[in-house]
């Protein structure tokens, strides 16, 4: 069975400083793992993901994260985080397998602040 | 391309009245829809899988009931909540999974309050 942890419930950064986002999954298979980030009342929005390609992934808006097998991690950074960036950030993993399909389980999610 | 609408976006209803959300995939073709619920200030939890033309598969815990799943074409699943309560008040988000490549794609959301 898979699962995700995101360790952080709640992150707080200033605006231009760095931001880790912590993301520690299971799996039994080789999995996929996705980022998605939510704004207030609004739908999920696709920041980057891994597909057994180049365990360094860069996505949108300057996030990147990095694939660690043997930490079974996925940390999602930013260099410089900015007032938009404040949101919900969900870690996702999913057993890409044909037979299973892609159901993705949901980590609790992290909350991001920015203060000015 | 692989846009998900979700129609209504947001819908108050009464309580003991039905309410049905549709979920639409634009510019794809989606063998597969699933149904999430989220919370506030929670994750998203699934609550059921549809496929084309055959029944729903429930998560434990979600009444089959309760919320019914219709997934009569390649680009439409609807979820249809009866005699809803204010319980049932939550945000609906729906996805579908792309029959070509197997990417699963989220529509915008549907806001629901019972009141």
């Amino acid at each position: 069975a898979q699962s995700v942890t995101q360790l952080d419930s709640h992150v707080s950064v200033s605006e231009g400083t760095p931001v880790l986002l912590r993301c520690n999954y299971s799996s039994s298979y080789s999995p996929s793992l996705f980022w998605y980030v939510q704004h207030p009342n609004k739908g999920l929005q696709l920041l980057l993901k891994y597909t057994s390609a180049a365990t360094l992934v860069k996505g949108i808006n300057g996030f990147e994260a990095e694939f660690k097998k043997s930490e079974t991690s996925f940390h999602l950074t930013k260099p410089s985080a900015h007032m938009s960036d404040a949101a919900e950030y969900f870690c996702v993993v999913s057993e890409n397998s044909r037979n299973y399909g892609q159901n993705f389980v949901f980590g609790p999610g992290t909350r991001l602040s920015v203060l000015p | 391309g692989a846009v998900v609408s979700q129609h209504p976006s947001w819908v108050i209803c009464k309580s003991g009245t039905s309410v049905k959300i549709e979920c639409r995939s634009l510019d794809f073709q989606a063998t597969t829809m699933f149904w999430y619920r989220q919370f506030p200030k929670q994750s998203l939890m699934l609550m059921a899988t549809s496929n084309e033309g055959s029944k729903a598969t429930y998560e434990q815990g979600v009444e089959k009931d309760k919320f019914l799943i219709n997934h009569a074409s390649l680009t439409l699943s609807t979820l249809t909540v009866t005699s809803a309560h204010p319980e049932d008040s939550s945000f609906y988000i729906c996805s579908a999974r792309r029959a070509l490549n197997y990417e699963q794609y989220f529509g915008p959301g549907t806001r629901l309050t019972v009141t």
